[in-house]
C-alpha cells in the first residue's frame, strides 16, 4: 500500500481552479514532486520542491506544502489538463521513493 | 535532446525472466542516477529501484528484493532491468526515469516511452 494518499478523482470547470492534495508522514521531512499522465503516455514532470516548474510547464501549475500535505494547484484549468496526476516523495524511512495513489482530473 | 529509449514489448510465461533496456542520449550518462517504475493496467505508478550508472550500485524496493536486478553498460549508455520468477501480477508497463537531484527528496525528470511486459501462459 502507498504511503502517500491522494483523492481518487476531482473535477473542475474549464477556466476554474483545482487543487490536488497528497498526504503522508514523509512529507513533513521531504518535498513532493508531481507528474501528469495522459492515457497511453509516459508521465510528465510538472512540479518539484517548494514550488518549482521544469522548463516548458505552464505557469498555471503551482505547488505548495504544509505539514504532512503537499498540493498541486491548476489555476485556470484547460481541457488539455485532463489527466491523471501523481505525487512522489521519499518513503518514511527516507531510503526509497514512493508514489501517491493518483488523482484523475476531469475538466468539465 | 535528452532522451531515454526503451526496448520493445515482451510476452513471457510464468516463471520466466525478462530483461528490459533503456538507452540514454543527450547528456552525460554517468552523471545521473536512473530509476525503474512500473504501472500495471489501470493502476498507479510503482517505484522498483534505482541504479547509479557511474559505479553500478543499486537500491531496490523491498517488494522486488531477490527478484530484480538492475545493471548498466557505460560503453553503450544503457541501463537494464531484469525481473525473474515472473507471475501474472507482473504484467505492466515498465518505465526507466532519470533522477533529478534537487536535494534530499528526489524526482524523475525524463522518462522513457515504456515497455509493455505481458506474463501469460
Amino acid at each position: 500500500s502507498s504511503e502517500l494518499t491522494q483523492d481518487p478523482a476531482v473535477s473542475v470547470a474549464l477556466g476554474q481552479t483545482v487543487r490536488i492534495t497528497c498526504q503522508g508522514d514523509s512529507l513533513r521531512s521531504y518535498f513532493a514532486s508531481w507528474y501528469q499522465q495522459k492515457p497511453g503516455q509516459a508521465p510528465v514532470f510538472v512540479i518539484y520542491g517548494k514550488n518549482n516548474r521544469p522548463s516548458g510547464i505552464p505557469d498555471r501549475f503551482s505547488g505548495s506544502s504544509s505539514g504532512n500535505t503537499a498540493s498541486l494547484t491548476i489555476t485556470g484549468a484547460q481541457a488539455e489538463d485532463e489527466a491523471d496526476y501523481y505525487c512522489n516523495s521519499r518513503d518514511s524511512s527516507g531510503n526509497h521513493q514512493v508514489f501517491g495513489t493518483g488523482t484523475k482530473v476531469t475538466v468539465l | 535532446q535528452v532522451q531515454l529509449v526503451q526496448s520493445g514489448a515482451e510476452v513471457k510465461k510464468p516463471g520466466a525472466s525478462v530483461k528490459v533496456s533503456c538507452k540514454a542520449s543527450g547528456y552525460t550518462f554517468t552523471s545521473y542516477y536512473m530509476h525503474w517504475v512500473r504501472q500495471a493496467p489501470g493502476q498507479g505508478l510503482e517505484w522498483m529501484g534505482i541504479i547509479n550508472p557511474s559505479g553500478g550500485s543499486t537500491n531496490y524496493a523491498q517488494k522486488f528484493q531477490g527478484r530484480v536486478t538492475m545493471t548498466r553498460d557505460t560503453s553503450t549508455r544503457t541501463v537494464y532491468m531484469q525481473l525473474s520468477s515472473l507471475r501474472s501480477e507482473d504484467t505492466a508497463i515498465y518505465y526507466c526515469a532519470r533522477d533529478y537531484d534537487y536535494g534530499d527528496s528526489g524526482a524523475f525528470d525524463i522518462w522513457g516511452q515504456g515497455t509493455m511486459v505481458t506474463v501469460s501462459s
